[in-house]
Order: C-alpha cells, then sequence, then structure tokens
C-alpha cells in the first residue's frame, strides 16, 4: 500500500500518561495534514506542514499538543497529559502541495482511547 | 472561519434508487468542495472533487452539483448499490490557504437490497 499510513492503528492510554502517533504520507507529498475525528462527527483540521515548516495550528491544538515533521518527511503529533476528551480517531493526510488542483489523501487514522 | 452544514445525517434508499446530499458552506472565499466516503473503521476515501470554475462534475454513477451563489452543493448517486453504503463527508477550503478542509457533520446512507 504506498498511501497514507499511520501508526499503531489503536492506543489505549490511562488519563495523563504522554502518547505519539507517526504518519508517513504519499512520498513526494510536500503538504501534511493533521485531524481529529470524533464518533459520529466530521473530520476537524488540527495542524499543517509544508515541508518541514508547520504553518498553522488550529485552536483545538492545546498546548498539550505538540506536532512535528523534522525532515520533511514523516509527521509525529505527541499529546501530554492525555485527557479523556482526547480520546478520538487521528487522522493524517497528505497532498502534493500546490496552490491549485489539490487532492488530499487520508490515511486510516489512530483510535485513541484514554481511560 | 467556515462553517459547512450537510443534510440528511442519515439516508435509507432502496437499492437502485437515487440518493442526494445537499451541503452549504458560509464562506463565499472557498473555492474547492470534495466529498469523501468513510466504511466503518477504514480512512475517508476521496470520491470525487468540484471546484468553484465549474457547476457540475458526472464520475460514472457519481454526480456533484455547486451553486455559487447560494453557497451550496450536492452529492447524486444514482442506481445505488448495497456497497455505496457508507458515510459520506462533504468539505469546503480556499485552496490557495493552505486547503485546510472543513466538514459536514456527514451523511450516512444505507442501501437495502
Amino acid at each position: 500500500d504506498t498511501g497514507v499510513s499511520q501508526d499503531p492503528r489503536h492506543k489505549i492510554t490511562k488519563r495523563g500518561q504522554n502518547v505519539t502517533f507517526r504518519c508517513d504520507p504519499i512520498s513526494e507529498h510536500n503538504r501534511l495534514y493533521w485531524y481529529r475525528q470524533t464518533l459520529g462527527q466530521g473530520p476537524e483540521f488540527l495542524t499543517y506542514f509544508q515541508n518541514e515548516a508547520q504553518l498553522e495550528k488550529s485552536r483545538l491544538l492545546s498546548d498539550r499538543f505538540s506536532a512535528e515533521r523534522p525532515k520533511g518527511s514523516f509527521s509525529t503529533l505527541e499529546i501530554q497529559r492525555t485527557e479523556q476528551g482526547d480520546s478520538a480517531m487521528y487522522l493524517c493526510a497528505s497532498s502534493l502541495g500546490l496552490a491549485t488542483n489539490e487532492k488530499l489523501f487520508f490515511g486510516s487514522g489512530t483510535q485513541l482511547s484514554v481511560l | 472561519g467556515e462553517n459547512v452544514e450537510q443534510h440528511p445525517s442519515t439516508l435509507s434508499v432502496q437499492e437502485g434508487d437515487s440518493a442526494v446530499i445537499k451541503c452549504t458552506y458560509s464562506d463565499s472565499a472557498s473555492n474547492y468542495f470534495p466529498w469523501y466516503k468513510q466504511e466503518l473503521g477504514k480512512r475517508p476515501q476521496l470520491i470525487i472533487d468540484i471546484r468553484s470554475n465549474v457547476g457540475e462534475k458526472k464520475d460514472q454513477r457519481i454526480a456533484v452539483t455547486l451553486n455559487k451563489t447560494a453557497k451550496h452543493f450536492s452529492l447524486h448517486i444514482t442506481e445505488t448499490q448495497p456497497e455505496d453504503s457508507a458515510v459520506y463527508f462533504c468539505a469546503a477550503s480556499i485552496q490557495a490557504a493552505g486547503n485546510k478542509l472543513t466538514f459536514g457533520g456527514g451523511t450516512r446512507v444505507l442501501v437495502k437490497p
């Protein structure tokens, strides 16, 4: 599968613990996006990168959240001191990074459960 | 910011019938409108998209229409099949401003054989 891959698929953690997710975009895709999806809702934008630069962060991304894309390839999303409200599906998407004719392709997500 | 509303939230159709899902958006600067299909436990899959310089686009049994003046767009699925059962999401974005998609709340489509 040469699509967007995310790891792990599922993560169960206790409240207060830190978790880190990884996303590998489609190769040659310059843009990488993180979204959060709760049950029965559409995905909500969290942040995005153009190569290694983080260009925008949603107000949904509290100080406990940090994302990196150090070499412009894979990205990590870390949540510190997890809370039960963080339980959700975390989706990654990538695109070529063109100003026009853009299409976003999603990974299968990491399902986070905070107990 | 952009707000996208989607209706209906659930849709049940008989196999072979048509299904229509409608979305409205608030930001007149939005110029890209994709539709995603998400099956249970799977990734959202892009099924069709339309840009603001086009009023209609068709791909086999799927078509999307856009009314920029009214700020609404619709997905039409004809000759529905059981494998069309899924949750469908519409979205809107400004392509030159990072193409950050704002999604609607989703429509659960059930095609009854």
